[in-house]
């Protein structure tokens, strides 16, 4: 059964940085494709970017909102997803969901994970 | 202003067939598998459906069907657990980004 569990949220001041981990389990996370989507409070679901296995590179992309401030990497050995946000912004204040891409369906989410919420205010 | 459109609102009773529908373009659906992501009271997201395959543990009362740049999500003998927000998604050959549409609150009356 496919796990995925973030952690790293919390309180942070307009400006800063904050590192999430997304911990997976109940499948082979070197062969998946990994994303980030996120929710502000009230609103519907964003992505925010996407990593491919290291066997075609370790490729990323990244959405608009956050390229340039954002990134996203992998530990293969250690099974973890990373999302690395600096410079962060009043907006960027939301739930960070860990989601896995389906191996049979291109561009299509299969799982998430429960979320970390991450809030930027002073 | 969202790449995927969805209605708002959709509402239904118990028992009843409703349908939700996703439109996009020749980028994204018209290329790409949907996949329909529900969420109850804002919890953690959790797909129900792509393209025309239900995922294990998933009812057999929700189907769904692609044509063209329109994706739909039918509900069939609607039970009031479906009620939730409900998101269609998929990737966009031209933005190089995974899209959303704007979800659509299903209420069960």
């Amino acid at each position: 059964e496919v796990h995925l569990v973030e952690s790293g949220g919390g309180l942070v001041k307009p400006g800063g940085s904050l590192r999430l981990s997304c911990a997976a389990s109940g499948f082979t996370f070197s062969n998946a494709w990994m994303h980030w989507v996120r929710q502000a409070p009230g609103k519907g679901l964003e992505w925010v970017g996407r990593i491919k296995t290291k066997a075609l590179g370790g490729t990323t992309d990244y959405a608009a909102p956050v390229k340039g401030r954002f990134s996203v990497s992998r530990d293969d050995s250690k099974n973890t997803l990373y999302l690395q946000m600096n410079n962060l912004k009043s907006e960027d204040t939301a739930v960070y969901y860990c989601t896995t891409e389906s191996r049979l369906w291109f561009g299509v989410i299969d799982f998430w994970g429960p979320g970390a919420l991450v809030t930027v205010s002073s | 202003q969202s790449a995927l459109t969805q209605e708002a609102s959709v509402s239904g009773t118990v028992g009843q067939k409703v349908t939700l529908s996703c439109t996009g373009n020749s980028n994204n659906i018209g290329r790409y598998a949907v996949a329909w992501v529900q969420q109850v009271s804002h919890g953690a997201p959790k797909t129900v459906m792509f393209g025309e395959s239900l995922p294990s543990g998933i009812p057999d009362r929700f189907s769904g069907s692609q044509s063209g740049t329109t994706a739909s999500l039918i509900i069939s003998g609607l039970q009031p657990e479906d009620e939730a927000d409900y998101f269609c998604s998929t990737w966009d050959y031209s933005l190089s980004a995974q899209v959303f549409g704007g979800g659509t609150k299903l209420t069960v009356l």
